[in-house]
């Protein structure tokens, strides 16, 4: 079945330092990838996508590059603030499922401090 | 207001006892998703309605039901809470289709005594 492996945290970074968190992902057929964000005592909000090989997502100075080739869909923000401190979730939906339903990862928190 | 509305926000209850929680949605969605959030487990899916007539369970369904009164009110029921049933409650929506996000609802937490 479908997976999605990211790294475990917490991921503890000064404000300005540069950020990745690994994904990876097993899937049956050709998923759409999303990373999600977590603030303390609120839901899940989408932060990017993409949706086929080589797309590179991106909202609010974060990205992630589609890598078919590696199955990864790792979060880079080039210089991080204290205000992104929460937790990542890196989730796929698969063809195979009819894009019906999501596959989330265990969650990575981040914590930036000034 | 929220565009996914989820009431109770807290709850404490008894082990046995009967629990509803309820989801509504002013997106114009078609599909509505039930989660449940423990600490290192990430979002497991427990229900998912396609529309008001489609029910589908999810990997952990066991313990749970759910209703559909709408295609905007999509409720998760706990028949008899037990202690392990602990945990953050999410409701989601969706239209279908490739690339097609969800869209989260606050949660609800619920602990069971």
């Amino acid at each position: 079945g479908d997976s999605v492996t990211q790294m475990e945290g917490p991921v503890t970074l000064s404000e300005e330092a540069f950020l990745t968190i690994n994904c990876t992902y097993t899937a049956t057929g050709y998923p759409s990838l999303f990373w999600y964000v977590q603030y303390p005592g609120e839901g899940l909000q989408l932060l990017l996508k993409a949706t086929k090989a080589d797309d590179k997502g991106s909202n609010k100075g974060f990205e992630a590059t589609y890598r078919k080739e590696t199955t990864s869909f790792h979060l880079e923000k080039g210089s991080v603030q204290v205000s992104d401190s929460a937790v990542y979730f890196c989730a796929l939906s698969d063809q195979g499922s009819g894009y019906s339903t999501l596959t989330f990862g265990k969650g990575t928190m981040l914590l930036v401090s000034p | 207001d929220a565009d996914v509305t989820q009431t109770p926000r807290n709850r404490i209850t008894k082990t046995g006892k009967r629990i509803m929680l309820e989801c509504s949605q002013t997106k114009g969605h078609d599909r509505m998703y039930w989660y449940r959030q423990d600490p290192g487990l990430g979002l497991r899916l427990i229900y998912y309605s396609f529309d008001v007539k489609d029910i589908n369970k999810g990997e952990i369904s066991d313990g749970y039901s759910v209703s559909r009164q709408a295609q905007a009110k999509f409720s998760l029921s706990l028949e008899s809470a037990i202690p392990n049933q602990t945990a953050l409650y999410f409701c989601a929506t969706s239209d279908p289709g490739e690339g097609q996000p969800q869209h989260f609802g606050d949660g609800t937490r619920l602990s069971i005594l």
